[in-house]
């Protein structure tokens, strides 16, 4: 079974612009979260899907949203990019609730100038 | 979720066991303990997880105190494969509950030759 993939791996943008990350899950996998990891904050919640739905919510500013498809794919965008937002932004899927561990894909290297 | 403290690194030599402590005092009756790995620039890794009986797989083994207070997960023959930052997590297993992981500062486990 494949694993979760995220596009594009690495991304250079400038201060002010909007960026996309996406997200496939492990085929069968209805929630995907995302979490934002920088070397000053750690691991930190972004946000999940389950089902379409956004189901938790980090404490993170508006400029941070996501969507889900109906095919459990899963994209984050960030608008208005300010430098603190180079990080590693990584996806995670699980089958579904708080019952099962998360598998987590290897992440989209984020670099703001 | 109740909060967890590790020690911030540990050493270990190849082919001995690793005992990574986590200390979880508050955790309430329907939190589980997790353990995630994080290798160098890859996403979190699943490792195991537990309620109160100790639990084994084939990566790792989970001994939960009987107050359950505290966990030590034990790699029983660590290699240098097993370099890693490796995060103790409790959260509760309610379905409804979503896949919000807490993560800390984890324990920085390096192993050496």
């Amino acid at each position: 079974k494949a694993g979760v993939t995220q596009t594009p791996r690495y991304l250079i943008k400038t201060r002010g612009q909007q960026v996309t990350l996406s997200c496939s899950p492990i085929s069968g996998h209805r929630s995907v979260s995302w979490y934002q990891q920088t070397p000053g904050q750690g691991l930190q919640f972004l946000f999940e899907y389950f089902s379409e739905t956004q189901r938790n919510k980090g404490n993170f500013p508006g400029r941070f949203s996501g969507r889900q498809f109906s095919n459990s794919r899963s994209e984050m965008n960030v608008s208005t990019l300010e430098l603190g937002d180079s990080a590693l932004y990584l996806c995670a899927s699980s089958t579904g609730g708080g019952l099962y561990e998360q598998y987590f894909g290897p992440g989209t290297r984020l670099t703001v100038t | 979720d109740a909060k967890t403290t590790q020690p911030t690194s540990m050493d270990c030599a190849e082919g001995r066991a690793a005992n990574l402590p986590c200390n979880h005092s508050t955790i309430s009756g329907n939190e589980y303990v997790y353990w995630y790995r994080q290798i160098h620039s890859q996403g979190p890794q699943y490792i195991i997880h537990g309620l109160k009986n100790n639990e084994t797989n084939e990566m790792a083994s989970l001994i939960i105190t009987e107050d359950r207070k505290s966990s030590t997960l034990i790699l029983p023959h660590a290699t240098l494969r097993d370099t890693a930052v490796y995060y103790c997590i409790v959260r509760s297993r309610n379905n409804n509950a979503g896949n919000m992981l807490t993560f800390g500062g984890g324990t920085r486990l390096m192993v050496k030759p």
